[in-house]
């Protein structure tokens, strides 16, 4: 069973619109928690990283959340634009080793 | 400051032929990784080096080799390719543990 399940799979959504992706996860003991952005046909680029005592985190447009009680995060984008458009992939790391479980990805489509 | 950089970009191979793709990274990072992706799943590592001279197996080794030719530089060959081996490979690396992860570009690989 994947340690770390993102949804949705994938959503269509209007410039400058807002959405939220859904993040849960299984890893323990917790590290952190990383949202990464994936362009297509690119590698992935950090978005945020949270430690278990941080429940929000923002860069710019983008705002993420951890309830680690819950095992939960969510990304949430403000007003979206062209360029989101991408995949967004939730990454846990566990104390005590190099490993980090990722997510498959929430693919995002943003339309004029 | 290239960050990560991998080549080739794209590679054809026919079945049983051997290749290697090459990684360097320019951020004195200790740790690198080699992670493949599929359609419809998360990033799998493949084999990371926690540092210079060391290299450890990741949850889908079979079939690939590494070099950690030094503190730069980390390659992954395939010595005899099969069409299972066809996905998108990405080098990463990080500074210490199981922090930021920095991505290379990725090398789209199809083997026939």
């Amino acid at each position: 069973k994947n340690q770390v399940e993102q949804s949705p799979q994938s959503l269509i959504i209007l410039e400058g619109k807002n959405c939220t992706l859904q993040c849960n996860y299984t890893v323990s003991p917790f590290s952190n928690l990383r949202w990464y952005k994936q362009d297509t046909g690119r590698g992935p680029v950090s978005l945020t990283i949270m430690t278990f005592s941080e429940n929000t985190k923002s860069n710019g447009r983008y705002t993420a959340t951890l309830d680690a009680d819950t095992k939960q995060s969510s990304l949430h984008i403000t007003a979206s634009q062209l360029s989101d458009s991408a995949s967004y992939i939730c990454v846990v790391s566990a104390s005590g080793n190099n490993r980090l479980a990722f997510g498959k990805g929430n693919q995002v489509v943003v339309i004029p | 400051n290239a960050g990560v950089t991998q080549t080739p970009k794209f590679q054809v191979l026919k079945t049983g032929q051997s290749m290697t793709l090459q990684c360097a990274q320019d951020m004195n990072h200790n740790s690198m990784y080699w992670y493949r992706q599929d359609p419809g799943m998360g990033l799998r590592l493949i084999y990371y080096s926690a540092s210079e001279g060391t290299t450890d197996k990741g949850e889908v080794p079979n079939g690939y080799n590494v070099s950690r030719l030094n503190k730069r530089e980390f390659s992954l060959r395939l010595e005899s390719a099969a069409p299972s081996q066809t996905s998108v490979y990405f080098c990463a690396s990080s500074g210490q543990g199981a922090g930021e992860q920095y991505f290379g570009p990725g090398t789209r690989l199809t083997v026939t």
